[in-house]
């Protein structure tokens, strides 16, 4: 079965420090894409950030960077500058063939002003 | 570009009713995808739509079916409801021309089933 794993059930940051949240997953494939989505209370889906497997460089996006250790199959997001606009529920998530998503049960993220 | 865009916003059902939810994807997309969100069960994967075909498909029972039109707008179809079909219902669109492209959500259809 694939699945993703996201160990943090909820996470608090202070506005303007920085917050890992935590993701590993599990495949034998060796070609996937790795995703990072956002949900506001308006439970709109929001991409945050985009991996694709074969590259080793970790993707960054302004404030956001993952750390991508693919013999570990680990795939952190790092948020730097925390801003209140951030706080959201954050899944883990991974193509392997087509178009189908696999999430984990995310990370309830809450910035402390 | 106007967004992934989902109609209608909320509903409310009853058991043994059935439920068609609507979903145009962005201009020029012509995937899209379909996902229910439960507490309980997260986000599952219901099926995929490209070109008017179901190129793939989740592990959902036949009540739950979908189709999609030459304009690239997707209907789902819920019958026969239960109260476990009680959910988010998230609809997402992409190019469809690549496998891993970036995926736009829509904000979603409540189904609340009494």
């Amino acid at each position: 079965a694939q699945t993703v794993t996201q160990s943090q059930p909820e996470m608090s940051v202070q506005e303007a420090e920085t917050v890992t949240l935590s993701c590993t997953y599990d495949t034998s494939e060796s070609d996937y894409y790795l995703f990072w989505y956002k949900q506001p209370p308006s439970r709109q889906m929001i991409l945050v950030i985009r991996q694709e497997a074969y590259k080793q460089q970790n993707a960054t996006e302004n404030r956001f960077s993952v750390n991508f250790q693919k013999a570990a199959k680990s795939f952190s997001l790092k948020i730097s500058d925390s801003q209140l606009g951030d706080a959201a529920m954050y899944f883990c998530a991974y193509i392997l063939t087509g178009n189908q998503f696999y999430f984990g049960t995310g990370t309830s993220l809450t910035v402390i002003p | 570009k106007a967004g992934v865009t989902q109609t209608p916003r909320y509903l409310i059902k009853t058991r043994g009713q059935q439920v068609t939810l609507s979903c145009s994807p962005i201009s020029g997309h012509r995937s899209v995808s379909w996902y229910q969100q439960t507490p309980g069960q997260g986000l599952q994967f219901l099926f995929e739509y490209f070109s008017e075909t179901q190129r793939n498909k989740g592990n959902f029972p036949g009540r739950f079916s979908g189709r999609q039109f030459s304009n690239s707008r997707s209907e789902m179809n819920v019958s026969t409801l239960e109260l476990g079909d009680s959910a988010l219902y998230l609809c997402a669109s992409s190019l469809g021309q690549q496998r891993g492209e970036t995926q736009y959500f829509g904000p979603g259809t409540r189904l609340l089933v009494l």
